[in-house]
């Protein structure tokens, strides 16, 4: 069964500071992964996803196998920062684009 | 812009009564998803359309939830006979089959007393 863990339901940190907001998957398949992001009184939004490797906003996330793992890092946490991210899972390939997403943290930046 | 929209916005309603959610994909996108987001479930996938059929709505309560496309352009979710523990915000989005990207609406924020 496709399954995705986020751990923390809410990260506090200070501005400037590191942010790490942690993913876990399970899925026997080669999966794609997304991080999707909801700022305040906005629609849920993409924010990137594994197969691009880009970096939007400041953040990356590498796609780890070995730990299923698809973490969300920033080396330097912004004010407009604080939001609620949802990690995602897609299977890979075919013609499904249905996502499974994780319980969501909830990322808040103290100035 | 495209937008996914859906209405109403906020609906309070009281135990048991019937609650009805309508979504309006982006033109030409062919399939079609209802979530609902609570603290503590985060994002939970109710039903899945593709193409108007429904694909898989295995995380819908079968005995009170109902999801259907009447049309391409239209989407609905009902729940009958509502109960408090359906309140929630309740998400629509669309997006082309094979694509990686889900387009979300402003969802529905359902409140049951």
């Amino acid at each position: 069964a496709q399954r995705v863990t986020q751990p923390e339901k809410l990260l506090s940190v200070f501005k400037g500071a590191p942010v790490e907001l942690k993913c876990n998957y399970s899925y026997s398949g080669s999966p794609e992964l997304f991080w999707y992001v909801q700022y305040s009184r906005q629609r849920l939004q993409l924010l990137l996803r594994h197969i691009s490797r880009e970096s939007i906003k400041g953040f990356t996330a590498d796609l780890n196998k070995g730990e299923t793992s698809f973490h969300l890092k920033k080396p330097f946490a912004q004010e407009e920062d604080s939001a609620m991210y949802y990690c995602a899972l897609k299977r890979g390939g075919g013609a499904t684009n249905k996502l499974i997403f994780g319980t969501g943290t909830l990322l808040a930046v103290q100035p | 812009d495209a937008r996914v929209t859906q209405t109403p916005r906020h609906k309070v309603t009281e135990m048991g009564q019937e609650v009805t959610m309508r979504c309006q994909p982006i033109l030409g996108h062919n399939t079609v998803f209802w979530y609902r987001q609570t603290m503590m479930q985060g994002l939970e996938l109710l039903a899945y359309f593709r193409n108007r059929a429904p694909l898989d709505d295995s995380g819908m309560p079968k005995d009170r939830f109902s999801a259907e496309m009447p049309d391409a352009t239209l989407a609905t979710l009902k729940i009958q006979p509502s109960e408090p523990r359906d309140s929630a915000v309740y998400f629509c989005a669309s997006g082309l089959s094979g694509a990686n990207v889900l387009t979300f609406g402003a969802g529905s924020r359902l409140t049951v007393l």
